[in-house]
């Protein structure tokens, strides 16, 4: 059975920094890209980064350029997104999806982890 | 930037016809963005319906189907029932490894 399983949300002060993990299971994790995707409280989906499969090409939304890394280790089936100089819009639920093996869509979603960030 | 444009509600009677759209703002859909829908019930995690304009993800029943109608990507029930009641999001492949996602539609079946 394929999972994606978040963690490492919490509550952070603006301008702080948070790193999140996804740990997958029951597929060949090397042979997805994979994405983040948030959702603000009470809002809808937006796409935040994603990572080929290889890890060898990154991207990245505008509103998060330069302020968030996606990695991951293909050795440990696990995909990260490090999140530096966070502001209160950052808040919202993060959950990580697996492309489909053509990448255009997602196939399977985590059910997220809660970052909050607020003084 | 690009935008996609869904209905932000819809209110469908049981047993009813459901068509959500979604638009782009840069223009008319094709099947060259890719579009997809998933279903959202909240607090749960989103669930994929369809992918590749049209193309029914597995273990979606086949009241549920995708395509382009006119110039935006369509998303519809038939038979609508009580436990489609949820929301909706398109996303589209935008290329350069960027998706978007619409602002979602919240169906009410009544």
């Amino acid at each position: 059975e394929v999972q994606v399983v978040e963690s490492g949300g919490g509550l952070v002060q603006p301008g702080g920094s948070l790193r999140l993990s996804c740990a997958a299971s029951g597929f060949t994790f090397s042979s997805h890209g994979m994405s983040w995707v948030r959702q603000a409280p009470g809002k809808g989906l937006e796409w935040v980064s994603a990572i080929s499969a290889t890890g060898y090409s990154v991207y990245y939304a505008d509103s998060v350029k330069g302020r968030f890394t996606i990695s991951r280790d293909n050795s440990k089936n696990t995909l990260y997104l490090q999140m530096n100089n966070l502001r209160a819009d950052d808040t919202g639920v993060y959950s990580c999806a697996r492309h489909s093996t053509d990448w255009y869509s997602f196939d399977y979603w985590g059910q997220g982890t809660l970052v909050t960030v607020s003084s | 930037q690009t935008v996609l444009t869904q209905e932000p509600s819809f209110s469908a009677s049981p047993g009813g016809t459901v068509t959500l759209t979604c638009g782009l703002s840069s223009g008319s859909v094709s099947t060259n963005y890719y579009p997809s829908w998933y279903q959202q019930i909240p607090g749960q995690a989103p669930r994929t319906l369809i992918y590749n304009t049209n193309t029914r993800s597995s273990g979606v029943p086949d009241r549920f189907s995708g395509s382009i109608l006119g110039n935006k990507a369509a998303l519809t029930i038939t038979g609508a029932q009580a436990d489609d009641e949820s929301d909706y999001y398109c996303a589209m492949y935008m290329g350069s490894g960027i998706s978007i996602f619409g602002g979602g539609t919240k169906l009410t079946v009544l």
